[in-house]
């Protein structure tokens, strides 16, 4: 069975520093991750996937995360934050067993708040 | 040009009534899913269809009745309505393979009074 944890309910930062979102996962088969956004009273859009390529993975609006196996890791980051980056993160496992229709798992969430 | 669209946005309703919210998808997707995100934003799946049969049938009440028509459409169906249904129901889609991600509806804000 697979899982994610969201090792930080609420991150802060400051627009223009570093941003750092951890996610850690479990998977009884080899696994592809995901990050997805929520702006508040918004859907959930996608920022970037792992699929067993390559083990940096770059997203949309300058967010990119690495896989580490050894770490069983997929942290996102951005080197610089902006204002609009303010919103809900949420790290998503989903096995690769074949079968159809699989759930794919949501971490808690991680709230991300910048300030100016 | 909507990919996953859901209906209606909000729905406010009184509790032990019986209420639907539809949701189609255009992107030619096998597979369709409920999520339900409480007040925590916790996201779970409810149930996941494949090519109109039910796959996932997660742990929530009878009250709660999905309906796939056709690929293209997962409706969900919620009788006698309780306090503790009021969330943000969310519909998605993805292809049958393994790595592909969801496409997300707007989801629907569902209000139990």
């Amino acid at each position: 069975a697979q899982s994610v944890t969201q090792l930080d309910s609420h991150v802060s930062v400051s627009e223009g520093t570093p941003v750092l979102l951890r996610c850690n996962y479990s998977s009884s088969y080899s696994p592809s991750l995901f990050w997805y956004v929520q702006h508040p009273n918004k859907g959930l859009q996608l920022l970037l996937k792992y699929t067993s390529a390559a083990t940096l993975v770059k997203g949309i609006n300058g967010f990119e995360a690495e896989f580490k196996k050894s770490e069983t890791s997929f942290h996102l980051t951005k080197p610089s934050a902006h204002m609009s980056d303010a919103a809900e993160y949420f790290c998503v496992v989903s096995d690769r067993s074949g079968q159809a229709g699989t759930a794919l798992i949501f971490g808690k969430g991680t709230t991300l708040s910048v300030s100016s | 040009d909507t990919a996953v669209s859901q209906t209606p946005k909000y729905l406010v309703t009184q509790m032990g009534n019986d209420k639907s919210i539809k949701c189609e998808q255009n992107l030619g997707h096998d597979t369709m899913y409920w999520y339900k995100q409480d007040s925590k934003k916790f996201l779970k799946i409810m149930f996941s269809y494949n090519n109109k049969e039910l796959i996932i049938n997660e742990t929530v009440p009878n009250r709660f009745s999905p309906k796939s028509p056709d690929k293209a459409h997962l409706n969900l169906h919620i009788n006698s309505l309780e306090l503790g249904d009021s969330a943000v129901y969310f519909c998605a889609s993805r292809e049958s393979t393994t790595a592909s991600p969801l496409h997300f509806g707007n989801g629907t804000r569902l209000t139990v009074t």
